[in-house]
């Protein structure tokens, strides 16, 4: 079945430094990737996609490139803020089927 | 209303009880999600509405748990003899359209559930 795994939390760092969150799947066919984020308080939301290989999602500043070849969506920003503290979620839609599966969730933590 | 709105926001039950837990959906949205998440965890898809047909319920992990959405709009997650292990946060998510690529999910604050 699919299958979703991100590094896991908490990751602190500071302000303007640089953040990656690794995410590797597993999936037959060809997935549609997602990053979705979760900040204090609120409900998950859509931060980027990428639906075939090779695109790169982009949003707020994150980056995402879909791999196929090592399966993998890693989550980039360069320079993060105090705002970005939150849970993010990397997350697959099969090729067949309608359903989203997550991965674990990864904290962020950014101190100013 | 402006997003998906979930109540009660808590629910605490007494092991055995039955609960019910309601999802408003985004006006007009014809997918509606349930997800059950642990604390620490990420969301563990339950089950799948288009309109008022439940399409996909192979997430739903006993015959205990039961959705419904009669009408194509709100629906119901109900548990029945709610157990400790039911404790977890349920989300409710609906689309625009049919196929998720297409149109982003919108989630709502979700319902925490803690039985005693």
């Amino acid at each position: 079945g699919n299958s979703v795994t991100q590094m896991e939390g908490p990751v602190t760092l500071s302000e303007e430094a640089f953040l990656t969150i690794n995410c590797t799947y597993t999936a037959t066919g060809y997935p549609s990737l997602f990053w979705y984020v979760q900040y204090p308080g609120e409900g998950l939301q859509l931060l980027l996609k990428a639906t075939k290989a090779d695109d790169k999602g982009s949003n707020k500043g994150f980056e995402a490139t879909y791999r196929k070849e090592t399966t993998s969506f890693h989550l980039e920003k360069g320079s993060v803020q105090v705002s970005d503290s939150a849970v993010y979620f990397c997350a697959l839609l099969g090729a067949a089927g309608n359903k989203l599966t997550f991965g674990g969730g990864t904290r962020v933590l950014v101190k100013p | 209303g402006a997003g998906v709105s979930q109540s009660p926001r808590y629910k605490v039950a007494k092991r055995g009880q039955d609960v019910a837990l309601r999802c408003d959906p985004i006006s007009g949205h014809v997918s509606l999600f349930w997800y059950q998440q642990a604390l620490g965890q990420g969301p563990e898809f339950l089950t799948y509405f288009q309109n008022e047909a439940q399409l996909d319920k192979s997430g739903l992990p006993s015959d205990r748990f039961f959705a419904e959405r009669p009408e194509g709009s709100v629906s119901t997650l109900k548990i029945q003899r709610t157990q400790q292990e039911d404790s977890a946060v349920y989300l409710c998510a609906s689309g625009g359209r049919w196929r998720t690529e297409h149109s982003p999910l919108h989630f709502g604050n979700g319902t925490r559930l803690t039985v005693t």
